[in-house]
């Protein structure tokens, strides 16, 4: 089945900087991409989601591009601050229901102020 | 507002015991799951289950049961508790369809002694 693999697992970024996060996933299916955000105590918080038709989404700092010869998708955080230290997670949908999901392993941010 | 309630937040059992997890939604949604979240593993599905009385086999099912028994209600069974199912359960929920927001409960942590 589907394997997504993600990387790195930790990231300590200097506040105003960017940082990226990669996913790479196995199947190459249609298919939508998530990111997620997960805050200590709290669930998980959608922050984009992407079509495979799709190869880059900007949101609110974020840049999603999807590289679909390489099956990688990536995450962009321009100029980081303290209330983007969080546990990120790319997913990927299967079997055409939205909450169906294979996660990568997570990345844990931490912005240095 | 739409929500999804798990109980306990956290629980505490002995290995062999009999744990039951508690997720409710008032999102009049059809879709129901539950994952289990592990350090370098991410989220990964359990079940799922698109009704009332109805029950979907996610990707690590073995040592689970689960049971919806309205459309409110998901349960998720550990009927012999072991240590490797102490974990950080979530709960969710959504609509029909590939791209339908998903909401997620707080997750509940389960240790197994």
């Amino acid at each position: 089945g589907e394997q997504v693999e993600q990387r790195p697992p930790h990231l300590s970024v200097p506040e105003g900087d960017s940082a990226v996060i990669i996913c790479t996933y196995t199947d190459s299916a249609t298919a939508y991409f998530y990111w997620y955000k997960q805050e200590p105590g709290a669930g998980l918080q959608l922050l984009m989601s992407v079509f495979s038709n799709v190869d880059r989404k900007e949101e609110q700092g974020l840049t999603v591009l999807l590289n679909k010869k390489d099956k990688q998708l990536s995450l962009n955080l321009t100029a980081a601050h303290p209330g983007d230290s969080a546990v990120y997670f790319c997913a990927k949908g299967t079997g055409g229901l939205s909450g169906k999901l294979t996660f990568g392993e997570g990345t844990q941010v931490t912005v240095i102020s | 507002e739409a929500a999804v309630t798990q109980s306990p937040r956290n629980k505490v059992t002995v290995t062999g015991g009999n744990v039951t997890l508690s997720c409710r939604q008032t999102n009049s949604h059809n879709y129901m799951y539950w994952y289990r979240q592990d350090t370098g593993h991410g989220l990964r599905l359990i079940h799922y289950s698109y009704g009332a009385g109805n029950l979907q086999i996610g990707d690590v099912p073995d040592g689970y049961k689960a049971t919806r028994t309205t459309q409110e209600d998901f349960f998720l069974l550990l009927e012999l508790a072991s240590p490797s199912q102490t974990s950080l359960y979530f709960c969710a929920s959504s609509a029909r369809g590939r791209n339908t927001e998903v909401f997620f409960g707080k997750g509940t942590r389960l240790t197994v002694v």
